[in-house]
């Protein structure tokens, strides 16, 4: 079965740009949650989306921004980039593996923003 | 509002060596835990989880005890091998909350030395 897929893997933009970043949950996940890491932190959430509807959000500023697909796919869009937008973001898709709560990483978008 | 701290690295071992990696954790309900880990250039696997109080997680020869009294899940290995050589993550998702964002710890880097 395929995993959580992300598109582009890298992609580099300039202050002041639009990104578009995409995800694809693994087929039957409802849920897509998106997540800010920078150079040697842990992942920060941004974002969740359960069908189609946010479902809960972070601290972080109105320029971030998302969207789920009928077909659950997300995209997570970031306005006005700044050079502490550069970071790998991760989407997850979540479902229920023996009865427990797990969520499922992609490989991540690799964002520099020069 | 919920955090996760866990030991700062890297940490270096010897191959064969025992490990241990400590995470306490401040939540305001009842979370589950978890262990991801981060091989380089790759995105988050779910290494072990665990639900409850006293519940033990385990894979791979790694461990974490859930302990509410000290509200701590410290990972530990009895003998590592090179090929544990990664960045762990611990993480808690707080399940009184409506969105099911994780919140994660700096993360641990470990380099096992042959």
């Amino acid at each position: 079965d395929a995993g959580v897929t992300q598109s582009p893997t890298h992609l580099i933009k300039t202050r002041g740009q639009h990104v578009t970043l995409r995800c694809s949950p693994i087929s039957g996940h409802k849920s897509v949650s998106w997540y800010q890491q920078v150079l040697g932190q842990g992942p920060q959430f941004i974002f969740q989306y359960y069908e189609k509807e946010e479902r809960g959000r972070g601290n972080f500023p109105d320029r971030f921004s998302a969207r789920q697909f009928p077909n659950y796919s997300s995209e997570l869009n970031v306005n006005a980039l700044l050079l502490g937008d550069s970071a790998l973001y991760l989407c997850a898709s979540s479902g229920t593996s023996g009865g427990v709560y797990e969520q499922f990483f992609g490989p991540g978008t690799r964002l520099t923003v020069l | 509002g919920d955090s996760v701290t866990q030991m700062e690295g890297p940490v270096t071992l010897s191959e064969e060596a025992f490990l241990t990696i400590n995470c306490t954790y401040t939540a305001t309900g009842y979370p589950s835990l978890f262990w991801y880990v981060q091989y380089p250039g790759e995105g988050l696997q779910l290494l072990l989880k665990a639900t409850k109080a006293d519940d033990k997680g385990s894979n791979k020869g790694f461990e974490a005890t859930y302990r509410k009294e000290t509200t701590s899940f410290h990972l530990e290995k009895g003998s590592v091998q090179v090929s544990d050589s990664a960045v762990y993550f611990c993480a808690l998702r707080d399940v009184g909350g409506g969105a099911d964002g994780l919140t994660f710890g700096k993360g641990t880097h470990l380099i096992i030395q042959p």
